[in-house]
This record gives C-alpha cells, sequence and structure tokens, in this order.
C-alpha cells in the first residue's frame, strides 16, 4: 500500500518568506509526528498530532512554526518569516491507532528538504 | 527527560564482514523501547530492529542483532555479514511505553554513517 508522502520535496527560499510543508500519513493512521533533522544532526521532535488534536507540541522551537491536521489525515507545517537557521530535512511520520504493544510503530516519509537562502 | 547518545559519527566495515555501532541512553522510565533505523540516502527512514525493555533476551533480525544492557543503560547493533547495500545513517532511538489510546515520541541519537566497502 501507499506509504507516508511529503511534498515538496525539496524546498528553496528567501530569508524572511513562510513556507508550508505537507504531510499525507498511511490511511487509517491516527497519530502524525514531525520531526526536523539538521545537518550533523539527529531527528529532533517537534509535534505529534492523535487525530486533529496535537498533545504534544513541546518541540517546536518558536512562534514562527506551527502546524495543523485536518480530518484526521494530512498535516500541514508552516514556517513563518523563515530564517538561515531553519534549513533542514523536515520529515513526518504516522502509525496506526493499534497500541496493544505498548508502542506506536512510526512510518516515516521521506522528508521535505527545506534550504533557506 | 530521555538522551540518547551514539559516539561514533562513522564507522567502515568490509563487505562479508561484521561491524558493532554503539549506542548509550539515559532515561528514568522503566518500561521503554529502543530501535534502531536505518536512513539511506534517499532519506527514508527504516525500521531495523526494536527491543522491549522488560525483555531480557536481545533482539535479533536476520543479520541484525543488539546487545541490550539495561543496567548500563546500553543498546547495540551487530551487523553480520556486511553488505554494500548496508550503507547508510544508523539512528538509535528511544521510546517510553505509552497507555493505550496515546502515542510517544521518538528521541534519536545524531547517527553512525557506516560505509561498507569492497
Amino acid at each position: 500500500g501507499a506509504g507516508v508522502s511529503q511534498s515538496p520535496s525539496n524546498k528553496v527560499t528567501e530569508k524572511g518568506k513562510d513556507v508550508e510543508l505537507r504531510c499525507d500519513p498511511i490511511s487509517g493512521h491516527t497519530a502524525l509526528y514531525w520531526y526536523r533533522q539538521s545537518l550533523g544532526q539527529g531527528l529532533e521532535f517537534l509535534i505529534y498530532f492523535q487525530g486533529n488534536s496535537a498533545p504534544d507540541k513541546s518541540g517546536l522551537p518558536s512562534d514562527r512554526f506551527s502546524a495543523e491536521r485536518t480530518g484526521g489525515s494530512v498535516s500541514t507545517l508552516t514556517i513563518q518569516r523563515t530564517q538561515q537557521e531553519d534549513s533542514a530535512v523536515y520529515l513526518c511520520a504516522s502509525s496506526p491507532p493499534d497500541l496493544l504493544a505498548g508502542y506506536n510503530e512510526q512510518y516515516f516519509g521521506p522528508g521535505t528538504r527545506l534550504t533557506v537562502t | 527527560a530521555q538522551t540518547v547518545t551514539q559516539s561514533q559519527p562513522e564507522m567502515s566495515v568490509q563487505e562479508a564482514e561484521t561491524v558493532t555501532l554503539s549506542c548509550t541512553y539515559d532515561t528514568s522510565e522503566n518500561n521503554y523501547y529502543l530501535f534502531w533505523y536505518k536512513q539511506p540516502p534517499s532519506r527514508q527512514m527504516i525500521l531495523v530492529i526494536r527491543q522491549e525493555a522488560y525483555k531480557q533476551q536481545n533482539a535479533t533480525e536476520n543479520r541484525f542483532s543488539v546487545n541490550f544492557q539495561k543496567a548500563a543503560k546500553s543498546f547495540s547493533l551487530k551487523i553480520s555479514d556486511s553488505q554494500l547495500g548496508d550503507t547508510a545513517m544508523y539512528f538509535c532511538a528511544f521510546m517510553k511505553h505509552v497507555a493505550t489510546g496515546t502515542a510517544s515520541k521518538l528521541t534519536f541519537g545524531t547517527g553512525t554513517r557506516l560505509q561498507v566497502t569492497l
């Protein structure tokens, strides 16, 4: 079946512009996560959704970052007034509702590489 | 808060040889899960292996196995019979146990770049 998809694959933007990154989770997956991978760094958690609500947005680095999820499916990560330090790969993951195992296996998309010039 | 440390930024191994990637973590949780993910140049994160903290037996998946030392908070990955396709970044990750109906984030290390050579 189809995996997690993200668009665009690559985005180059000028400093100060706003950008929107999109994530389409696997159909039926209730949880959705955003991570950021900066050069030479591991993945840094940004926010996660359970359905349309965001119980944990503790990783958003500043108020320039926001995310929403509509219809329990597609999510958009918005970065306002982009800065050069926002340059990174933004990865999205989703997980199914079955939590009998006590953990939720996350399936990752291919990411969006954002470059702020 | 949890932290995950990978102290080997880069490793190299010859094809068909065995290599071990190191990972240590710090947590006050008693129930949790540990993972190794592979990230090839395509950027796609692929789950390699998972270990439940309550299990004493080390997880294995074909050529991949772990050495889980709970008291030492150590979780290394052994790749046997290395193949060229194993060339990738490898990330160690931690997730705490969650109640049904909730979800939890992954906490990642900074990764180890593995190069398999002929």
